[in-house]
């Protein structure tokens, strides 16, 4: 079973208005982060926001807000007042709590969602 | 700020050869680096990861002989394809965290990525 899922391949949405962004996952351990990243065409990873699994309230990083039910395993982004320069390749990713020889993980990523803003 | 630098940013080489790919954090020490593969229109996987002073991780199913990681400080991680191919044509990416332990909650910061190509 994938670990991370993102259920829209694509989305077209206009510009000013506010875009979900669909994850859910699956993990058994009890501690995990929860993270969102945007790659524009130019293939950069650009950190939006950050979720832990034992935080009490939903992330807010201005415009990006993450909408997180911990019974449902869903970790939803949501853009408010979505710009141009959204543009991009969001993917949402996973790491769960590190187990062997103190080291970290690595993150598991979803498939990524392709959103683009119409003007 | 978590700067994290690659180099080179594109790379043609020649079958068979090997191709070293550095990858810097700038202005923080990082415990721990990654490196991920990330082919077209598909999403980062993880390859290894790299704690500064000792053996590298490698995901089930990467060849350690053949993705050679040195970490030997804690700014600079390298990965060396040895005797490349066509198939290992892809977007190699690099990530750093700042933790201590680098537990669930360490977010993860990316390198600009190097896009290798083996003609």
């Amino acid at each position: 079973a994938q670990k991370i899922t993102q259920t829209q391949p694509g989305m077209f949405v206009q510009e000013k208005e506010a875009v979900t962004l669909d994850c859910t996952y699956d993990t058994s351990d009890p501690s995990y982060g929860l993270f969102w990243y945007k790659q524009p065409s130019s293939g950069e990873m650009i950190f939006l926001i950050y979720q832990g699994s034992y935080d009490q309230q939903n992330a807010t990083e201005g415009r990006y807000s993450l909408n997180f039910q911990k019974a449902r395993k869903s970790a939803n982004l949501v853009i408010s007042a979505s710009q141009l320069g959204d543009s991009a390749m969001y993917f949402c990713a996973m790491r769960e709590e590190a187990f062997s020889g103190g080291g970290a993980d690595g993150l598991t990523f979803g498939k990524g969602t392709h959103l683009i803003i119409q003007p | 700020g978590a700067v994290v630098s690659q180099h080179p940013s594109r790379v043609i080489c020649k079958s068979g050869t090997s191709v070293k790919i550095e990858c810097r954090s700038l202005d923080f020490q990082a415990t721990t680096m990654f490196w991920y593969r990330q082919f077209p229109k598909q999403s980062l996987m993880l390859m290894a990861t790299s704690n500064e002073g000792s053996k590298a991780t490698y995901e089930q199913g990467v060849e350690k002989d053949k993705f050679l990681i040195n970490h030997a400080s804690l700014t600079l991680s390298t990965l060396t394809v040895t005797s490349a191919h066509p198939e290992d044509s892809s977007f190699y990416i690099c990530s750093a965290t700042k933790g201590e332990r680098g537990g669930p909650t360490d977010t993860q910061y990316f390198g600009p990525g190097t896009r290798l190509t083996v003609l």
